[in-house]
C-alpha cells in the first residue's frame, strides 16, 4: 500500500522559503503512470490546488503561486519536494502532498488524485 | 476562472439521502471527482470519473454529472458520514485543477 508523508518546515517568518518534502513509501516515485501533487488547506478553509510535477520533471502550476513556487523530484531519495517563497501569513495552511493517478490519459483531463499525506501545519507568523 | 460553487452546508436525518450539489461552467464536459474531509483529517476521494467509486467506498455514495452541475448522492445516510466534502474538476483548457467552495454535511 502506497503511503506519503510530509515533513519540512513548521513555523516561519514572513519572506523567508518554505520548504516541503514528501516521501513516498510502498512504491515507485518513477511509475510514469502517476504525477505528484502539493495542495493546501487554511485553517477553516477550503482546499486550493498548488500544482503538481510529473515523474519527468515537467510542471504545472496554479497561476496565483506560480511565481513564488517550484517543484521538484529525488528518485534516488524516492520523494518530491515543494518551495514556495516570500512567505506571508496567507500561506498559513495545512499542506498536503497527493498522488495523482492519470492511467495512462492527460493528468489534466483524468487525474485523480486518489492518495494523500497526512498533511503538516506551515504557520507563518512574525 | 473557471470556479465551482458548492452549497455551505446540507443537514440530513439518519436514513434518508443527501445529495451535494456542485455547480460550473460546462462542469459536464469534464470529470468531477468527490471528496469527503473529516475534520482533522485528510481528504479522501469517494467518487472519481462522475460516479466510479474506489475500492472500500460503500454502494450508498454516488455521484452524476451533467450540464453545469455534478451530484454527489449519499442514500441511507449514517452519522459516520457527517464530514467535508468538495468537488473537483480539471479545466482542460487550462489543464488547472480546481476544488469547489466544500459542503459540511451534518446528520441530524
Amino acid at each position: 500500500q502506497l503511503r506519503l508523508q510530509e515533513s519540512g518546515s513548521g513555523l516561519m517568518k514572513p519572506s523567508q522559503t518554505l520548504s516541503l518534502t514528501c516521501a513516498v513509501s510502498g512504491g515507485s516515485i518513477s511509475n510514469g503512470d502517476y504525477s505528484w501533487s502539493w495542495i493546501r488547506q487554511p485553517p477553516g478553509k477550503g482546499l486550493e490546488w498548488i500544482g503538481y510535477i510529473y515523474h519527468s520533471g515537467s510542471t504545472y502550476y496554479n497561476p496565483s503561486l506560480k511565481s513564488r513556487v517550484t517543484m521538484s523530484v529525488d528518485r534516488s531519495k524516492n520523494h518530491f519536494s515543494l518551495k514556495l517563497n516570500s512567505v506571508t501569513a496567507a500561506d498559513t495552511a495545512v499542506y498536503f502532498c497527493a498522488r495523482l493517478s492519470c492511467n495512462g490519459g492527460l493528468c489534466y483531463s483524468v487525474g485523480l488524485f486518489d492518495i494523500w499525506g497526512q498533511g503538516t501545519m506551515v504557520t507563518v507568523s512574525s | 476562472s473557471f470556479e465551482l460553487t458548492q452549497p455551505p452546508s446540507v443537514s440530513v436525518s439518519p436514513g434518508q439521502t443527501a445529495s451535494i450539489t456542485c455547480s460550473g461552467d460546462k462542469l459536464g464536459d469534464q470529470f468531477a471527482s468527490w471528496f469527503q474531509q473529516r475534520p482533522g483529517q485528510s481528504p479522501v476521494l469517494v467518487i472519481y470519473q462522475d460516479s466510479k467509486r474506489p475500492p472500500g467506498i460503500p454502494e450508498r455514495f454516488s455521484g452524476s454529472n451533467s450540464g453545469n452541475t455534478a451530484t454527489l448522492t449519499i442514500s441511507g445516510t449514517q452519522a459516520v458520514d457527517e464530514a467535508d466534502y468538495y468537488c473537483q474538476a480539471w479545466d482542460s483548457s487550462t489543464a488547472l485543477c480546481v476544488f469547489g467552495t466544500g459542503t459540511k454535511v451534518t446528520v441530524v
